[in-house]
């Protein structure tokens, strides 16, 4: 399967821990985003990023959220000191260039659940 | 915040049936994509449309673009059981982001 990979797909963490997620993108793609989404609503941007650099970060991602792109393939985005509101599915996309021009396909997401 | 909203935000139909959605943004947009949502999964991408272009087919589904009323309509015509599912637009900016709107969810009923 070629597509975008994200792991673990379900996550249960207490109040408090801190949690990463991985997202694999379609190899050669260049561009790679994250997304939240809560239940009932659309998905929210996060952030991007071009290669290795991170291009853009939303207000949501506040001080306690990091996104990283170390080697421009792979990325991670980590949660510390988890809150209940962070419960929501975190989505991973790729595409080849950016949104202007070029689909952008989504993971199967990361579910966190804060108790 | 989101750009786009869907209307309605639910629709229940019939098998055969066809189904219209709507999306309206408020800014100058690049493209327009759609994406379907099955319960808990992730997102499909259905359809992108350019800002120069005013509608698109793929199969059973078409797509319209007015850019003059900063709109666009998802059908999808002989609505089947397996079709239902949560449809976002999603506004592609020159920032090359996606911003989505609320979703509409689709019942079709066998």
């Amino acid at each position: 399967d070629t597509g975008v990979s994200q792991d673990p797909r379900h996550k249960i963490t207490k109040r408090g821990q801190n949690v990463t997620f991985r997202c694999d993108p379609i190899s050669e793609h260049n561009r790679l985003y994250w997304y939240r989404q809560t239940l009932g609503q659309g998905p929210e941007f996060l952030t991007y990023f071009q290669n290795e650099a991170q291009l853009e970060k939303s207000r949501l991602l506040s001080d306690r959220f990091s996104a990283e792109r170390p080697k421009g393939s792979f990325s991670t985005l980590e949660i510390q000191r988890t809150e209940q509101g962070d419960s929501a599915m975190y989505l991973c996309a790729s595409s080849p260039a950016g949104a202007s021009g070029n689909t952008i396909y989504f993971g199967e997401g990361s579910w966190l659940t804060v108790v | 915040s989101q750009q786009g909203e869907e209307d309605p935000q639910a629709l229940s139909i019939q098998e055969g049936e066809n189904a219209t959605m709507n999306c309206s943004y408020k800014t100058s947009i690049n493209n327009l994509q759609w994406y379907r949502q099955n319960s808990g999964r992730g997102l499909v991408h259905l359809i992108l449309i350019r800002s120069n272009e005013r509608e698109k087919h793929s199969g059973r589904l078409r797509v319209t673009l007015d850019t003059s009323k900063k709109s666009s309509s998802l059908l999808i015509t002989a609505s089947r059981a397996a079709d239902t599912a949560s449809y976002f637009c999603a506004t592609g900016l020159g920032t090359d982001k996606l911003i989505f709107g609320t979703g509409t969810r689709l019942q079709v009923f066998p």
